[in-house]
């Protein structure tokens, strides 16, 4: 499955929409972006995934581009309860499992 | 849909003692379950790949005789840790993957063990 590249930190004022990019420069054709969160002492949260299209789901959208060798997550109005660590991570249809990164550190700041 | 349990929570043993975590997928069915561990301010790490009914793949460097794993039933994978020691004390986190969907794994809440 193809690296990713993630900002070790990002500050969000409440309120404001969060933009998470993600670097996935040797992604395969076959292979999805799939975004997880983790908030402290809890296990990971899916939150999205996409192939080639924009996606976009109750708790954010994704934005992938048109060469998909990066993408985005956006949280349209982040709260203080999206801060947490975020995880980009590329891995085929049929790929076993998934491969953690050190994420992003997002935090939301009142 | 797609909620994973695990039990216990939080666990503190002594030191020579086995602990069993147990991870449920409370309204799917999983063939395929994976079990991941996480030091402080470190990332997920893999361990092993469950397989119901079969043996349990692990990732280079786990002691399979250590950390034993049953995955007896499509809900259902344990994971043991044999005579344990305290660098063993971790998080551990399991997820699991919808029988026929190879999209998304769900992962279970973590059970942080402490071992004295």
């Amino acid at each position: 499955d193809a690296k990713t590249t993630q900002p070790t930190s990002m500050d969000c004022a409440e309120g404001r929409a969060a933009n998470l990019p993600c670097n996935h420069s040797t992604i395969s054709g076959n292979e999805y972006v799939y975004w997880y969160r983790q908030i402290h002492s809890q296990g990971p949260q899916y939150i999205i995934h996409g192939l080639k299209n924009n996606e976009t789901n109750e708790m954010a959208s994704l934005i992938i581009t048109e060469d998909r060798k990066s993408s985005t997550l956006i949280l349209p109005h982040a709260t203080l309860r999206d801060t947490a660590v975020y995880y980009c991570i590329v891995r085929s249809y049929y790929g076993q499992n998934f491969v953690f990164g050190p994420g992003t550190r997002l935090s939301v700041l009142p | 849909g797609a909620v994973v349990s695990q039990h216990p929570s939080r666990v503190i043993c002594k030191s020579g003692t086995s602990v069993k975590i147990e991870c449920r997928s409370l309204d799917f069915q999983a063939t395929t379950m994976f079990w991941y561990r996480q030091f402080p301010k470190q990332s997920l790490m893999l361990m092993a790949t469950s397989n119901e009914g079969s043996k349990a793949t692990y990732e280079q460097g786990v002691e399979k005789d250590k950390f034993l794993i049953n995955h007896a039933s499509l809900t259902l994978s344990t994971l043991t840790v044999t005579s344990a020691h305290p660098e063993d004390s971790s998080f551990y986190i399991c997820s699991a993957r919808k029988t026929g969907n190879q999209e998304t794994q769900y992962f279970g809440p973590g059970t942080r063990l402490l071992v004295l």
